[in-house]
């Protein structure tokens, strides 16, 4: 089946400092990847759609200032959390659709993000 | 948009007895629906997934019914096992377009005791 990956898999930074999160589909192009963020006990909330060549389409509330979403190539999305703070510590996962599977989308195995 | 919403957000089952968790979503456009199953900081597994123009789907000891008229979705795990305890995810999707994300239930947590 198609993979995502993601780096890293956790990190942990100073408030007010920024960390970016790299998103790869590794055997399949993706025109459109999302980024979803997971806080502690709760579901999966879609931030944000970003799609190759193009602005990332935000879901209401997130600001587009803070994570910036860039989707430079068919294999690649990145999400830069732009001066982090503690409420922004959460678990944040990307997924990929694949072309030619009726919907499935495939998700990366997530970055645990804590800011002190 | 779409709205998901699921029930119950927790639930206690013994081992052998069956378990059933229950969506319902409101994008009447919305034709692709899997469940995940949630791990402790791992990523949503997918474990079955059904599409609108099929009202029930099985894979051993689970399986998915859907009522497109009133617009809600099932998993039924049967002979539930230990290893079945874990958060339950239902998630829904319009149109096979790349452009569309999965929108997400908030989830069951199952307990299954032995």
């Amino acid at each position: 089946g198609a993979v995502v990956s993601q780096h890293p898999s956790r990190v942990i930074c100073k408030s007010g400092t920024s960390v970016k999160i790299e998103c790869r589909s590794l055997d399949f192009q993706a025109t459109t990847m999302f980024w979803y963020r997971q806080f502690p006990k709760q579901s999966l909330m879609l931030m944000a759609t970003s799609n190759e060549g193009s602005k990332a389409t935000y879901e209401q509330g997130v600001e587009k200032d803070k994570f910036l979403i860039n989707h430079a190539s068919l294999t690649l999305s990145t999400l830069t959390v732009t001066s982090a703070h503690p409420e922004d510590s959460s678990f944040y996962i990307c997924s990929a659709f694949s072309p030619g599977t009726g919907g499935e989308q495939y998700f990366g195995p997530g970055t645990r993000l804590t800011v002190t | 948009g779409e709205n998901v919403e699921q029930h119950p957000s927790t639930l206690s089952v013994q081992e052998g007895d069956s378990a059933v968790i229950k969506c319902t979503y409101s994008d009447s456009a919305s034709n692709y629906f899997p469940w995940y199953k949630q791990e402790l900081g791992k990523r949503p597994q997918l474990i079955i997934d059904i599409r609108s123009n099929v009202g029930e789907k099985k894979d051993q000891r689970i399986a998915v019914t859907l009522n497109k008229t009133a617009k809600h979705f099932s998993l039924h795990i049967t002979e539930t096992q230990p290893e079945d305890s874990a958060v339950y995810f239902c998630a829904a999707k319009s149109g096979n377009q790349a452009g569309t994300a999965l929108i997400f239930g908030k989830g069951t947590t199952l307990s299954v005791s032995s």
